[in-house]
């Protein structure tokens, strides 16, 4: 059971445009929230989070926007940049330390020049 | 900020030999450890959770046999894939987090081949 479904699979936005990745969840247990970035090669690097406390947050160009009551959550790219061209995976957990992720597909963004 | 050493990057064995990949956690103890699988262009599948001092909890489907771990200590768990074959060859990744931490960090990855 695939319990965070992940949209589109691949991406691709000009230079100065805004990235939109979507994300939707079943577990009403899960209360942690990352977005990650992964380049080719390397592991991935957590981006952003949010708790379900609060509906959207704003790190320099990226937000996480949260709708509790639809269980889904998205990621926003401001003024997408051609460095910014990876492969960016939503996840969940349950707050305990002992708690994995559950990944989404991922999704493979590239950003032209 | 916590962060995960994982070693080797890189590795190419011959069919029927053993790997071991090792995953520290430099500037905090972790008491669980993640390791993943990733095939090319997929997402992460959580292979097991490795917990200090005790066994390793793997998922449906994941061999024990064939994918040892250990958690010796606080700060080290280790992935040895035994009598490797081809079909092993993948890019590994452990992760761990810091007590009270949300956030999970991530090794490099390992990217196995198996020849």
């Amino acid at each position: 059971q695939q319990q965070v479904k992940q949209s589109p699979q691949s991406l691709i936005v000009q230079k100065g445009g805004i990235s939109i990745i979507n994300c939707a969840y079943e577990n009403t247990a899960f209360d942690y929230f990352p977005w990650y970035q992964q380049f080719p090669g390397k592991g991935p690097a957590l981006l952003i989070a949010i708790r379900p406390d609060v509906s959207e947050k704003k790190e320099g160009r990226f937000t996480i926007s949260f709708n509790k009551s639809a269980k889904q959550f998205s990621l926003h790219i401001m003024d997408s940049q051609p460095g910014d061209s990876a492969t960016y995976f939503c996840a969940a957990s349950r707050g305990n330390a002992g708690n994995m992720l559950t990944f989404g597909g991922g999704t493979r963004l590239m950003v032209k020049p | 900020g916590a962060v995960v050493s994982q070693h080797p990057s890189r590795v190419i064995c011959k069919s029927g030999t053993s790997v071991k990949i090792e995953c520290r956690s430099l500037d905090f103890q972790a008491t669980t450890m993640f390791w993943y699988r990733q095939f090319p262009k997929k997402s992460l599948m959580l292979m097991a959770t490795s917990n200090e001092g005790s066994k390793a909890t793997y998922e449906q489907g994941v061999e024990k046999d064939k994918f040892l771990i250990n958690h010796a200590s606080l700060t080290l768990s280790t992935l040895t894939v035994t009598s490797a074959h081809p079909e092993d060859s993948s890019f590994y990744i452990c992760s761990a987090r810091p007590t009270g931490n949300y956030g999970y960090t991530f090794g490099s990855g390992t990217r196995l081949t198996v020849v």
